[in-house]
């Protein structure tokens, strides 16, 4: 069955640098990939998503990336601050279905 | 703004008790969803619906059923429950249909503990 590998599932950095996140999904026909933050006691939010006809996106120091040849797709966060940390997920669904395989999350840590 | 609501932040069962989860959007979405999140195994989808009284199972739907009357609520209801459906539930609905998003929208989640 379908199935979203994400990796690592803890993430520590200092203040100031950067933080990638990468996930690997199975099914090629999947074509959209959403990036979702929660921070704790929160309920999950969109930050950032990428369709299979892009192959980067970029919204100010977070950027998606995805390569469909290797199926996969990861998350950038760059200058990060403490305001970064939170638990992401990753995710993949194709078109009609709405329905998301997400990934089992990554904790990111920023040490001021 | 979408609004996606739950009818508990908390709640506290005995085992064998029937549980009812509501959850309701409203925003006119197509679309709606119940997972369950444990910590190390991320969201994983129990039931969801496209349209008002139909329901698909998703990965986990074992111990649970689900019921939508109306297009802005969707009950997830464990008729028996057990130890192990303690966990975080979490309801999303999204618009669904040619040229809209895909977000799902999430609320902010069910904390239920049967013991």
């Amino acid at each position: 069955g379908e199935n979203v590998e994400q990796h690592p599932s803890t993430l520590s950095v200092q203040e100031g640098d950067s933080a990638v996140i990468k996930c690997t999904y199975s099914d090629s026909a999947s074509n959209y990939f959403p990036w979702y933050k929660q921070e704790l006691g929160k309920r999950p939010q969109l930050i950032i998503d990428i369709r299979s006809n892009v192959g980067e996106k970029k919204d100010q120091r977070i950027a998606v990336t995805l390569n469909k040849t290797a199926k996969h797709f990861s998350l950038h966060i760059t200058e990060t601050q403490p305001e970064d940390s939170a638990v992401y997920f990753c995710a993949a669904t194709w078109g009609g279905t709405y329905k998301y395989i997400f990934g089992t999350g990554t904790r990111l840590k920023v040490l001021a | 703004d979408v609004k996606v609501t739950q009818s508990s932040r908390y709640l506290v069962k005995r085992t064998g008790e029937k549980v009812f989860l509501e959850c309701v959007q409203d925003m006119d979405h197509e679309n709606m969803f119940w997972y369950r999140q444990d910590p190390g195994l991320g969201l994983r989808l129990i039931y969801f619906s496209y349209d008002v009284k139909m329901k698909e199972k998703g990965d986990i739907p074992e111990g649970y059923s689900v019921s939508r009357e109306k297009k802005e609520r969707f009950s997830l209801i464990l008729e028996s429950a057990s130890t192990n459906q303690t966990s975080m539930y979490l309801c999303a609905s999204t618009s669904g249909g040619q040229g809209s998003s895909d977000e799902q929208f999430f609320g902010p989640g069910t904390r239920l503990t049967v013991l």
